[in-house]
């Protein structure tokens, strides 16, 4: 299976600042997926991004608050823009891997104050 | 619309116990159904899967699961319990037949004990 790194692991950030994350693939991919989890809450899909298209959004999630860039096969970043508190969550990347299998990198932890 | 629903927040067992962790779904296509674990401060890992065939699943660490489409269950066990199964367990099922659009349940936080 595909090993995926996160960047940052953690992070503490103010509100009204943006923090972008990054996501790495030791393979190429192409399907990658951006969830967010909030404090003692379930996964949600926040985005799909395929590269050299623009990425699709789920409903409650907007290109503005959450821009994603999908430059090449093996990478992707997510931004969080103008936090707030409610933003404080754990973001994870995953990829899909034939046949029907996501695989999920380890997380970024935000914190906003 | 698909849903998930995981039985029991927290589950507790004592070591060497069967461990058994609940999930029903709600699917308007034949379903594709996944197990993950997610250890602290780690990300998720697949345990097994179900998409066609045989329906009842081996996956790793030795869970399995059976997939029980008279009683829309897909429910995960595992015979005798070791302190390091101790996690949050997630059960999701697949929006489409590609395994794209995952729907996760809320999570069973599993305690095992000495």
């Amino acid at each position: 299976s595909a090993v995926i790194s996160q960047k940052p692991s953690r992070d503490i950030c103010q509100r009204g600042t943006s923090l972008t994350i990054q996501c790495q693939v030791d393979s190429q991919v192409t399907m990658m997926f951006w969830y967010r989890q909030q404090p003692g809450q379930s996964l949600t899909l926040i985005a799909t991004a395929n590269q050299g298209s623009e990425a699709t959004y789920e409903s409650g999630f907007v290109i503005d608050k959450f821009p994603i860039s999908r430059p090449n096969l093996t990478f992707s970043t997510l931004t969080v823009s103008n936090m707030s508190p409610e933003d404080s969550s754990i973001y994870l990347c995953s990829v899909l891997e034939p046949p029907y299998e996501q695989y999920f990198g380890p997380g970024t932890r935000l914190t906003v104050t | 619309a698909q849903s998930v629903t995981q039985l029991g927040s927290h589950v507790s067992v004592s070591e060497g116990a069967l461990v058994l962790l609940r999930c029903n779904y709600s699917s308007s296509v034949p379903p594709y159904l996944f197990w993950y674990v997610q250890y602290p401060n780690q990300g998720l890992q697949l345990l097994l899967k179900y998409t066609t065939g045989a329906t009842l699943v081996k996956g790793i660490n030795g869970f399995e699961a059976e997939f029980k489409k008279s009683e829309t269950s897909f429910h995960l066990t595992k015979p005798s319990a070791h302190m390091s199964d101790a996690a949050e367990y997630f059960c999701a099922v697949s929006l489409n037949q590609a395994g794209t659009a995952l729907i996760f349940g809320k999570g069973t936080t599993l305690s095992v004990s000495s």
